[in-house]
């Protein structure tokens, strides 16, 4: 099995809600990702989890919260967007390195959420 | 800082053509460089991999070749086919789990 699953496939909401993305997958792979898409622009990376730890923030706004509860899972917690976060929200997964090595395992991505921020 | 950029943006090429992608990078320490693509509105599937140590990978009708000390690789589609129309995206790896996309390249087969 190599999917990614995201829920929920679409999401609107204001600016004061409160709401959270999940990703899930099966592969037994211990590095997840978060990306930010928006139209015709490629994905840009936000966070990157391995072994369940938050490894890589690239500076982004406290408004997007990650939490990676287990092996399997990863959640986008969401609080007080700006229209501006409007986007297609991809995760990935993806075998870490051994020790200090480098990743040469492929990224499997789901198909994403598409957000709207009123 | 890493930056990618794929030419031509976009390609529109009659059904049964051989086409090259290319993918341009300008740190070339890169660990390894993946080739996807990507259906509108949809998520990324990933087509090639290729090492930082090897040169090319093949998958079916697809050849990806990779030349570190000139900054590039190509992506190579045989016999071209309307299902293959959709966004080709190569994404260079400059450090752990750190992948940097590049513009992408929007393929149109024509039948």
């Amino acid at each position: 099995d190599t999917e990614v699953t995201q829920t929920p496939k679409h999401l609107v909401m204001g600016m004061t809600n409160k709401k959270s993305l999940k990703c899930e997958q099966h592969m037994g792979h211990r590095a997840m990702y978060w990306y930010k898409q928006k139209a015709k622009k490629p994905p840009e990376l936000m966070f990157v989890y391995s072994y369940e730890k938050l490894s890589i923030n690239e500076s982004v706004p406290s408004r997007f919260s990650p939490e990676c509860p287990n092996s399997s899972l990863l959640n986008l917690h969401l609080h007080a967007l700006q229209p501006e976060d409007s986007a297609l929200y991809l995760c990935a997964s993806s075998q870490p390195p051994l020790g200090q090595g480098v990743p040469t395992d492929t990224q499997y991505f789901g198909p994403g959420t598409r957000l709207t921020v009123l | 800082k890493q930056e990618v950029t794929q030419i031509p943006a976009a390609l529109s090429v009659p059904e049964g053509e051989n086409l090259v992608l290319n993918c341009s990078f300008t740190d070339s320490a890169i660990y390894n460089l993946q080739w996807f693509r990507q259906d509108p509105g949809k998520g990324l599937t990933s087509l090639l991999l290729i090492q930082s140590s090897q040169r090319e990978q093949t998958s079916g009708r697809l050849n990806a070749s990779l030349d570190k000390s000139s900054g590039r690789s190509t992506l190579y589609i045989a016999a071209s086919q309307p299902g293959d129309s959709a966004t080709y995206l190569c994404a260079a790896s400059s450090g752990t789990y750190k992948y940097i996309f590049g513009t992408g390249t929007r393929l149109k087969v024509l039948a």
